[in-house]
Formats: C-alpha cells, sequence, structure tokens
C-alpha cells in the first residue's frame, strides 16, 4: 500500500491497556497530523508535527501521546483511555504545514474500541 | 474563526440524475477550499480545492465544484451521478494568514439510487 499507511485497522483495549497507533507516510511530506473522527461530529484536529517538531496540541487529553521520530513516521500512544475515547483515528500527511493550499493525504484509519 | 456547513446530513439521488453536496463557509481573509470523500472503512481522499483564479474546479472522478465569494459557498456537483459515488463527502476551508488548521464541515453521506 502506498501513500499514508496505518497499523493496526481495528483495536479493542479495556481501559487500562497501553497500546500505540502507527503512521506512515511515503510521499517524502513534512508534516503529519492525528485526527479524531466521532459518528456525526466534524473531525477534529488532535496533533500537528512538522519536520518532527509537535507545533500544534488542541487540547488533547494527556492519555493520548504522539511521537513523530522522523518526518516519514507518527506514532499515537494510548493509555487509560476512557469509553468515549472510542473512535476513528485517522492520520494524515502534506507536503508542508505553513502552506495553506496543500492538500492533505489521509490514511485509512484505525477503528479503536475502548471498552 | 473559521468554519464549514454543510446544511444536509444526507442527500439522495437517482443514478444518471445530476447531483449538489453543498457547503458554505465563513473565513476572515482569502479562503482554500477542499472538497475530501470517505468511502466505507476508509480514510478520506483528496476530490478537488480552489485556491484562486477560474471559480469552478474539475477534480477527480468526473466532480466540479463552484466557488461563490458573494454567497460563501463552495458547492460540490456532478453531472451524472453514479451508485458508487455513494459515501460520505466532506468540505474543508484554510486561510492564509497564520498557520491556521484546516477546518472540516460535519460532512454529508450520499446515496445513489439504482
Amino acid at each position: 500500500e502506498t501513500g499514508v499507511t496505518q497499523t493496526p485497522r481495528h483495536l479493542v483495549m479495556g481501559m487500562t491497556n497501553k497500546k500505540s497507533l502507527k503512521c506512515e507516510q511515503h510521499l517524502g511530506h513534512n508534516a503529519m497530523y492525528w485526527y479524531k473522527q466521532s459518528a456525526k461530529k466534524p473531525l477534529e484536529l488532535m496533533f500537528v508535527y512538522s519536520l518532527e517538531e509537535r507545533v500544534e496540541n488542541n487540547s488533547v487529553p494527556s492519555r493520548f501521546s504522539p511521537e513523530c521520530p522522523n518526518s516519514s513516521h507518527l506514532f499515537l500512544h494510548l493509555h487509560t483511555l476512557q469509553p468515549e475515547d472510542s473512535a476513528l483515528y485517522l492520520c494524515a500527511s502534506s507536503q508542508d504545514r505553513s502552506g495553506p493550499h496543500y492538500e492533505q493525504y489521509f490514511g485509512p484509519g484505525t477503528r479503536l474500541t475502548v471498552t | 474563526a473559521q468554519s464549514v456547513a454543510q446544511p444536509e446530513d444526507q442527500v439522495n439521488v437517482a443514478e444518471g440524475n445530476p447531483l449538489t453536496v453543498k457547503c458554505t463557509y465563513s473565513v476572515s481573509g482569502n479562503p482554500y477550499l477542499f472538497w475530501y470523500v470517505q468511502y466505507p472503512n476508509r480514510g478520506l481522499q483528496f476530490l478537488l480545492k480552489y485556491i484562486t483564479g477560474d471559480n469552478l474546479v474539475k477534480g477527480s472522478y468526473g466532480f466540479e465544484a463552484e466557488f461563490n465569494k458573494s454567497q460563501t459557498s463552495f458547492h460540490l456537483k456532478k453531472p451524472s451521478a453514479l451508485v458508487s459515488d455513494s459515501a460520505l463527502y466532506f468540505c474543508a476551508v484554510r486561510v492564509l494568514s497564520g498557520n491556521t488548521p484546516l477546518v472540516f464541515g460535519k460532512g454529508t453521506r450520499l446515496s445513489v439510487i439504482a
């Protein structure tokens, strides 16, 4: 699969578990994003990384912890989640964060269920 | 603050008929407008964008959108709908000033009926 890949595609975890979501982009982009998609709500931007530096954190609870070891990889570490955190988590990348005309390319998402 | 409204949660259209998915926006400054499509169990796919110039923008899969500054709208259109066009469609807006994020609408579910 080319473009933006995400693993795992589905994840079920208990509230006391620790898990990680992985995203990889094969497009040579400099910016990467985590979004949360819940039913009947707009996409919620969680984190933005530009050249491996976190540049945005939209008041996301600390139980979500991002990591960007290089410009091609992005992780979202999860611990002690709540049932309301169940959602589709989407990773995206774009050529540059500051260029408003650059479209974002999305991965297929990880469907997370917290039990 | 910038915002996007998609006034219809659901649009139903017969196969072969023209389709329109509505989007209006509110920004301070010049907008950059985007349409994305999401098929079941997939991420969002970029369809088209308006940056500047011609108000009619053509994109993937035969879709087009018309930028109307006076009505602050960017409606998505297709002359002849296909059953395979059935999906969730998102409008999004961004402005040039500062490092503002891409703001998405809530999405419109399009159902094309054979």
